[in-house]
């Protein structure tokens, strides 16, 4: 079964700083990798996406991802933290054999921003 | 912008109690995914529907959860009787008819708390 880890559950980066999280995915066939966003009470908003297309991937808000397969990760970057960004960010996958498989979530990732 | 409607917000019941909730998912979307977000955990798949019938319900409890989609359009998640446990966010998603690499779009969740 498809499965992700978030590395670290708290992050905390100054404002104007890099935004850097990091998902691992445990899967002999490289999935479909999601980034989403959760701001406090709401529902799930995607940031990007990668689709084997292509291992740089842009996405909403300035957030790229690079996939990156020797290393089974799949990296959220932003170059210059705001105020705004902070909020929990979940990794996902899904099956690349079937359609519409149901993503698998990680654990999320809260990110603090400091002023 | 279309989106996933769901409702209530929130919602406070008393345990063994019966809680509904109801998602109606974006137009034409024939995949109806329900999660359940416990607090600091990522979601996790409760049921997912395509069209009107049950695909996966493998972590639904079924001694006190229910899914329906009746017509394969909107959808009801059941808890009866509610145990305190059960408080999390309940998460409803959509996305088109089977299509690879697709994300979830998600609504704003209903905010389950019992007391």
């Amino acid at each position: 079964a498809q499965s992700v880890t978030q590395l670290g559950s708290h992050v905390s980066v100054s404002e104007g700083a890099l935004v850097l999280l990091r998902c691992n995915y445990s899967s002999s066939v490289p999935p479909y990798l999601f980034w989403y966003v959760q701001y406090p009470n709401q529902g799930l908003q995607l940031l990007l996406k990668y689709t084997s297309a292509a291992t740089l991937v842009k996405g909403i808000n300035g957030f790229e991802a690079e996939f990156k397969k020797s290393e089974t990760s799949f990296l959220l970057t932003k170059p210059s933290a705001h105020m705004s960004v902070a909020a929990e960010y979940f990794c996902a996958v899904s099956d690349t054999r079937s359609g519409n498989t149901p993503l698998v979530f990680g654990k999320g990732t809260r990110l603090s921003v400091i002023a | 912008e279309a989106e996933v409607a769901q409702s209530p917000r929130y919602k406070i019941t008393e345990k063994s109690q019966a809680v509904a909730f109801w998602c109606d998912p974006i137009s034409g979307h024939a995949t109806l995914y329900w999660y359940r977000q416990i607090l600091g955990q990522g979601p996790e798949l409760l049921v997912q529907f395509q069209d009107e019938s049950v695909v996966d319900d493998s972590q639904l409890p079924k001694d006190r959860f229910s899914a329906e989609r009746l017509k394969g359009v909107d959808s009801t998640l059941k808890i009866q009787p509610a145990e305190l446990g059960d408080s999390a966010m309940y998460l409803c998603a959509s996305s088109p008819r089977v299509l690879v690499n697709t994300e979830a779009f998600f609504g704003q969740g209903t905010r389950l708390t019992v007391v």
